[in-house]
């Protein structure tokens, strides 16, 4: 079975740039969800989509967004790009309840100049 | 306001003996509990996890308790091996039906021979 694909594994933009990264989920997961991992605030989530809708969201900017499609892929976006935002994005899915493990991806590392 | 908290941020132990990572937490409504191995450049890989209905679950070399009054977890690892020298993080969730992990903050574990 293959497990959570994130694409590219590695951006690297300049401040003010807009980004977009992608997401698929293990076959059968329909919930997706985001985190953000930085050496100074650790892990922390996002959003998470669950039949292309948005159920629950961090404490976040509005640059911060994403979107689910019909076969349970997401994106990500983060428009106007600021220093801060470089980080490794992870991207983990399951099934739907919140008693299920999540699977995480690989990352992508994302590096704004 | 850092809810999930492992407050020793590395671990160095022998080949054979025994792994005790920490984690406590604040949030009483929290009752799913997750442990997380990182290895760099990778995603979290799920080890094993627990529900607050109970204190102990095993699965092989691994054992998490839960301490439900003193709001604390830990994971045990016997016997430690060389390769599980890792980042491990711990996570928690509430039961609202959305996959929302709270993360710690890691305890790098390294295991020598």
């Amino acid at each position: 079975k293959a497990g959570v694909t994130q694409t590219p594994r590695y951006l690297i933009k300049t401040r003010g740039q807009q980004v977009t990264l992608s997401c698929s989920p293990i076959s059968g997961h329909r919930s997706v969800s985001w985190y953000q991992q930085t050496p100074g605030q650790g892990l922390q989530f996002l959003f998470e989509y669950f039949s292309e809708t948005q159920r629950n969201k961090g404490n976040f900017p509005g640059r911060f967004s994403g979107r689910q499609f019909s076969n349970s892929r997401s994106e990500m976006n983060v428009s106007t790009l600021e220093l801060g935002d470089s980080a490794l994005y992870l991207c983990a899915s399951s099934f739907a309840s919140s008693y299920n493990e999540q699977f995480f991806g690989p990352g992508t590392r994302l590096t704004v100049l | 306001d850092q809810q999930v908290k492992q407050n020793s941020p590395s671990l160095s132990v022998q080949e054979g003996r025994i792994s005790i990572l920490n984690c406590d937490y604040t949030n009483s409504m929290f009752d799913y509990f997750l442990w997380y191995k990182k290895y760099p450049a990778e995603g979290p890989t799920f080890l094993i996890s627990i529900s607050s209905i109970k204190d102990k679950n095993e699965d092989g070399r691994f054992t998490v308790f839960l301490n439900k009054s003193a709001k604390h977890l830990s994971l045990h690892i016997v016997p430690s091996q060389p390769g599980d020298s890792a980042v491990y993080f711990c996570a928690a969730s509430e039961d609202t039906g959305f996959q929302k992990l709270v993360f710690g903050t890691g305890t790098r574990l390294l295991v020598s021979p």
